[in-house]
């Protein structure tokens, strides 16, 4: 099992731009979770799912969309891109315990 | 207020010299208490679930305790490659999808 994969590791965004962040898990789970790291602050939960077709906000949705057409992908998309979302993005899947497995992160900078 | 703090931010120790890392938590019911370990340039590693004060997890050199307020993460004789940051997270009893992550302890192990 390859476990949860992200791309791309590393982007460069312009203000105003937009993007996808891809996730892919291959272990069957039900629950899929992004998550923004920023130096000392801890990871925040951007959106999750609990299932294909079901999403929900997190503690930071602003700027953000996601959609869960599969059990295996939840991309993460950035609508018109600001300097604030610069930040390593995580994605994590669990089978419905409390072990969260997490996908190696994506650095985005917006300049 | 929901919170989750974690001491020290930093820790530096020589190869064989034992400390404890310390998790806070102050939440209106707790499901579980969770230990990561983050390598630099990657995703968090799970380590650890503690459901309840008094419960007690070991692997290898590191052993995690539960109070009623807190979680002490003990390193006994590290080595050098137990350097990396260590991310305490909370999970809630009424809402399973709701996690918060401590902002972590880098710590050191000097050869």
């Amino acid at each position: 099992n390859a476990g949860v994969t992200q791309t791309p590791k590393f982007r460069i965004l312009k203000i105003g731009q937009s993007m996808t962040l891809q996730c892919t898990q291959d272990m069957n789970h039900n629950y899929m979770y992004w998550y923004r790291q920023d130096p000392g602050m801890g990871l925040k939960l951007i959106y999750y799912s609990v299932g294909a077709g079901i999403t929900d906000k997190g503690e930071v949705p602003n700027g953000y969309n996601v959609s869960r057409s599969t059990t295996e992908d939840f991309p993460l998309r950035l609508e018109l891109a600001a300097p604030s979302q610069t930040s390593v993005y995580f994605c994590a899947s669990t089978l419905g315990t409390d072990t969260q497995y997490f996908g190696p992160g994506t650095r985005l900078t917006v300049l | 207020e929901d919170q989750v703090t974690q001491s020290p931010e930093a820790l530096r120790l020589q190869e064989g010299e034992s400390s404890s890392l310390n998790c806070s938590y102050t939440v209106s019911g707790l499901r579980g208490l969770f230990w990561y370990r983050q390598d630099p340039g990657k995703g968090p590693e799970f380590l650890f679930t503690l459901y309840s004060a008094g419960e007690e997890k070991e692997k290898e050199r590191l052993k995690a305790t539960l109070t009623k307020k807190e979680s002490f993460l003990h390193i006994t004789a590290p080595k050098p490659e137990d350097s990396a940051t260590y991310l305490c997270a909370v999970g809630f009893k009424t809402s399973y999808d709701k996690v918060i992550f401590g902002p972590g302890t880098s710590l050191s192990v000097i050869p």
